[in-house]
């Protein structure tokens, strides 16, 4: 089945402790984003990736990062997590440009 | 999902019926614009799409309209069932930009 994995599905942290969201694809897909969503502002991207080893920034990439080592893998790190960074994540990946993402099913994350 | 928005317009529409969910658009020079459903708990799923070249486009019980004069998208779902209860979100793109911008959503809530 083509899908987005994501993981973990809901996580809970403490401020500061450094943690990794995986996320894989099976689609052969080249394009793949991170995407933050919360109440009010909807669905905003947080890096982006056209291919291996080619990474950019979506509208708040700040304290977060990535890497594109592998092309299904793209995983999102959160080096010093906050208390903001609490929020519902997405990881997404395309055939084409951002045409018609698949989305992963989520990761509700929360950092007290 | 649920997270989406506290306070979501919401569009409420008797089982059957059909429904209409519109949507303005940011950038007059967006050209291609996508319709997702996301189902509470899970990620947006891909309904229909249309570049700016074409001012309809028909899918499976689905309809996207744009007119491109005022920057409006709609979305039109014929005879509403239950399983289409769900937030509806626009987002456009701007190619060369490689980004999509996603608008808050809309709830649709389907009545008995």
């Amino acid at each position: 089945e083509a899908q987005v994995t994501q993981n973990p599905r809901y996580l809970i942290t403490v401020t500061g402790k450094k943690l990794t969201v995986t996320c894989s694809q099976n689609m052969n897909h080249e394009y793949m984003s991170w995407y933050r969503q919360d109440p009010g502002l909807g669905l905003r991207q947080i890096y982006y990736s056209m291919n291996v080893e080619v990474t950019d920034k979506g509208d708040v990439p700040e304290g977060y990062k990535v890497s594109r080592k592998e092309k299904r893998n793209f995983p999102l790190i959160l080096e010093s997590p906050s208390p903001n960074q609490t929020s519902l994540y997405f990881c997404a990946s395309s055939s084409q440009k951002f045409y018609g993402y698949t989305f992963g099913s989520g990761t509700r994350l929360t950092v007290v | 999902g649920e997270s989406v928005g506290l306070h979501l317009p919401t569009l409420s529409v008797q089982e059957g019926d059909n429904s209409i969910i519109n949507c303005a658009y940011s950038n007059s020079a967006s050209d291609y614009f996508i319709w997702y459903k996301q189902e509470s708990g899970k990620g947006p799923q891909f309904i229909i799409d249309i570049r700016s070249n074409m001012d309809k486009r028909q899918g499976q019980r689905v309809t996207v309209l744009l007119n491109k004069t005022v920057k409006h998208l709609s979305l039109q779902i014929a005879a509403t069932q239950p399983g289409d209860s769900a937030v509806y979100f626009c987002a456009e793109s701007l190619n060369r930009d490689d980004k999509i911008i996603f608008g808050k959503g809309t709830r649709l809530h389907i009545l008995p």
